[in-house]
């Protein structure tokens, strides 16, 4: 069963727009949320993190928004640039199981000029 | 600091011959994860080890794979009697003690003929 839920599959948005990436999980013991970006021909890497004690977290021009209570979050790209196009991968983890990294499908953003 | 060292990046096998895949992880990281990625699949958990015990490996298809931790500085990963659907990257992560922040190295990829 897919744990993480990623969507859309894939987004494509014009230079200077705000891309919207949405995650969703089942297990509400889970504990901490990173954002991984992979970029073509490279692994993935940390872009930004989340606890569920917060709602909110910037950094620069990447944010997510966490609603605990529906289980769902998202990763907000404003003014997005050509530079940012990768695979955009939530993921989860819970203490109890060591930080084990639990992946969504990834979501692929392509932006145009 | 190289960071996570995986060797080979390309490994080509026959279907029926095994193959090993070899990951060094950063200096003073502890804990040392296996993930394997496809297309279809995404990024799927394999197995994890801290301070070079296995602690769990319930990602892993149980008959042909196999993960060992020999000392602090390396790990494998061998697949015996390769088959087709094991075609995949084979990505190794590493962090350090009670960190977050996993650091993939640049992945084998192994192709079944």
């Amino acid at each position: 069963q897919q744990q993480v839920r990623q969507s859309p599959q894939s987004l494509t948005v014009w230079e200077g727009e705000t891309a919207i990436l949405n995650c969703s999980y089942e297990d509400s013991t889970f504990d901490y949320f990173p954002w991984y970006w992979q970029f073509p021909r490279e692994s993935p890497a940390l872009l930004i993190a989340i606890r569920p004690v917060s709602n909110k977290k910037e950094d620069g021009r990447f944010t997510i928004f966490f609603n605990k209570r529906e289980k769902k979050l998202s990763l907000h790209i404003t003014d997005s640039q050509p530079g940012d196009s990768a695979t955009y991968f939530c993921a989860a983890s819970r203490a109890s199981s060591g930080q084990k990294l639990v992946f969504g499908q990834g979501t692929i953003l392509k932006v145009y000029l | 600091n190289a960071g996570v060292i995986q060797t080979p990046r390309h490994k080509v096998t026959g279907k029926g011959q095994e193959a090993t895949l070899w990951c060094e992880p950063i200096s003073g990281h502890s804990a040392v994860f296996w993930y394997r990625q496809t297309i279809v699949q995404g990024l799927e958990f394999l197995t994890y080890f801290r301070n070079q015990a296995p602690i769990d490996d319930s990602g892993m298809p149980k008959e042909r794979f196999s993960a060992q931790m020999p000392n602090q500085s390396h790990s494998t990963l061998k697949i015996q009697s390769t088959q087709p659907q094991d075609s995949a990257v084979y990505l190794c992560a590493s962090r350090q003690p009670s960190a977050e922040t996993l650091y993939f190295g640049s992945g084998t990829r192994l192709t079944v003929l």
